[in-house]
């Protein structure tokens, strides 16, 4: 069963902290993505990766990082963590481009549920 | 870039009537369109999506249309059941290498027994 798991499910921070969320694909998927989930907001992306250590912001990189140092691995950064920041974070991966099979297809970890007070 | 609009955002039903969610996008070089149901507490999950070359694709009880020129696609849910009670999320993603994929705001679901 392919799988993309996220390290924390749930995380309380205070304000100003530096916060990593890691998440970690078993698929050799050549993209991975961070978005936010927020009531009435739908899902957010963040930062997106389609090769390691190559990194594209997404459309709210605001207040974020991300780093891509293994094809499996794929870590937001909060440099200094802040209120607005609190939401529900959404790792995904997917593979090659159009053409392939199930490529486009994104699958989700579980989601780390970031609180900073 | 490219922006996905749907609607309604909230939307109730008899069980047994069908389900209609609307979305539209902005970028006419969109050419993927996937649909996302997320149960309470666990993650998104695709189940069915549609590419710019097909008009229409059933599976089951739900189907996908899309209209390149209008711009817009929809998720049609027959028969409906309680455990189709969920958030839909319709996305679309452009053809670029990056496989950027764009989300609507998500449409909750409620299949009233």
């Amino acid at each position: 069963d392919v799988k993309v798991t996220q390290s924390s499910r749930y995380l309380v921070k205070r304000t100003g902290e530096k916060v990593f969320l890691e998440c970690v694909q078993d698929m050799d998927h050549e993209n991975m993505f961070w978005y936010r989930q927020d009531p009435g907001l739908g899902l957010r992306l963040i930062y997106f990766s389609y090769d390691v250590k190559m990194k594209e912001k997404g459309d709210i990189p605001e207040g974020y990082s991300v780093s891509r140092e293994k094809k499996e691995r794929f870590s937001l950064i909060l440099e200094s963590a802040s209120t607005n920041q609190t939401s529900m974070y959404l790792c995904a991966s997917s593979g090659l481009g159009t053409g392939h099979s199930g490529a486009n297809v994104l699958t989700f970890g579980a989601g780390s549920r970031l609180t900073v007070l | 870039g490219e922006n996905v609009e749907q609607h309604p955002s909230t939307l109730s039903v008899q069980e047994g009537d069908s389900a209609v969610i609307k979305c539209t996008y902005s970028d006419s070089a969109s050419n993927y369109f996937p649909w996302y149901k997320q149960e309470l507490g666990k993650r998104p999950q695709l189940i069915i999506d549609i590419r710019s070359n097909v008009g229409e694709k059933k599976d089951q009880r739900i189907a996908v249309t899309l209209n390149k020129t209008a711009k817009h696609f929809s998720l049609h849910i027959t028969e409906t059941q309680p455990e189709d009670s969920a958030v839909y999320f319709c996305a679309a993603s452009n053809p670029g290498g990056y496989q950027k994929v764009t989300f609507g705001i998500g449409t909750k679901l409620q299949v009233i027994p």
